[in-house]
């Protein structure tokens, strides 16, 4: 059974801080994905890898970095924290070649004071 | 740029067959998903269409016309346990790679 899991659920951080959400997959996928879901606006593409230490921009990068150090990890950087980074958090993978179905993690729900 | 749309909510009733259309302009067509989101949870994996034509998967079918840049989900003999919401995305090749636009979302409410 294929699995995508995120480090957190729910999350509370403060203004300014520095927020890492972590993704791991165990399908053995090179492609993966973190997005953003708000009321309204739908699931935003922030940035994905296709491949380790490989990294793209998404539609909405700004204020967010990502790291692939290994292939079943996926990290997601705030490097200072905002509120309107308040959002739930969902991370995805899918195999490599062509539209290939992504596999969602639970999202983390991130609210920043 | 991109566009998707999708109605934002529908209603149904139980053993009711209810289909949730979805419209794009996009470029790099490759492909289009349907995916299922119940309320705090993940998406779901429900449909893939790349050709034109109807797709079937027991309760659940898809719909593609690339011409027409519109695709459905066709869902029969409604459950409650169908209240959803329903995401339509488009898969996108750009040099090389293969990424998902997704639209809003359309909120389905099964009553009984």
């Amino acid at each position: 059974d294929v699995k995508v899991t995120q480090s957190s659920r729910y999350l509370v951080k403060r203004t300014g801080e520095k927020v890492f959400l972590e993704c791991v997959q165990d399908m053995d996928h090179e492609n993966m994905f973190w997005y953003r879901q708000d009321p309204g606006l739908g699931l935003r593409l922030i940035y994905f890898s296709y491949d380790v230490k490989m990294k793209e921009k998404g539609d909405i990068p700004e204020g967010y970095s990502v790291s692939r150090e290994k292939k079943e990890r996926f990290s997601l950087i705030l490097e200072s924290a905002s509120t309107n980074q308040t959002s739930m958090y969902l991370c995805a993978s899918s195999p490599p070649a062509g539209a290939n179905t992504q596999y969602f993690g639970p999202g983390t729900r991130l609210t920043v004071l | 740029g991109q566009n998707i749309d999708q109605p934002t909510e529908m209603t149904a009733t139980e053993g009711a067959i209810v289909q949730i259309n979805c419209t794009y302009q996009t470029s790099g067509f490759n492909g289009l998903f349907w995916y299922q989101q119940h309320a705090g949870e993940a998406p779901t994996f429900l449909s893939y269409n790349v050709l034109d034509g109807l797709e079937e998967k027991g309760r659940f079918s898809s719909f593609l016309s690339r011409s027409k840049g519109y695709s459905y989900l066709l869902l029969k003999e409604l459950q409650m346990k169908d209240s959803a919401s329903y995401l339509c995305a488009v898969s996108l090749m750009n040099s090389g790679y293969s990424t998902l636009t997704f639209g809003k979302g359309t909120m389905l409410l099964v009553s009984p």
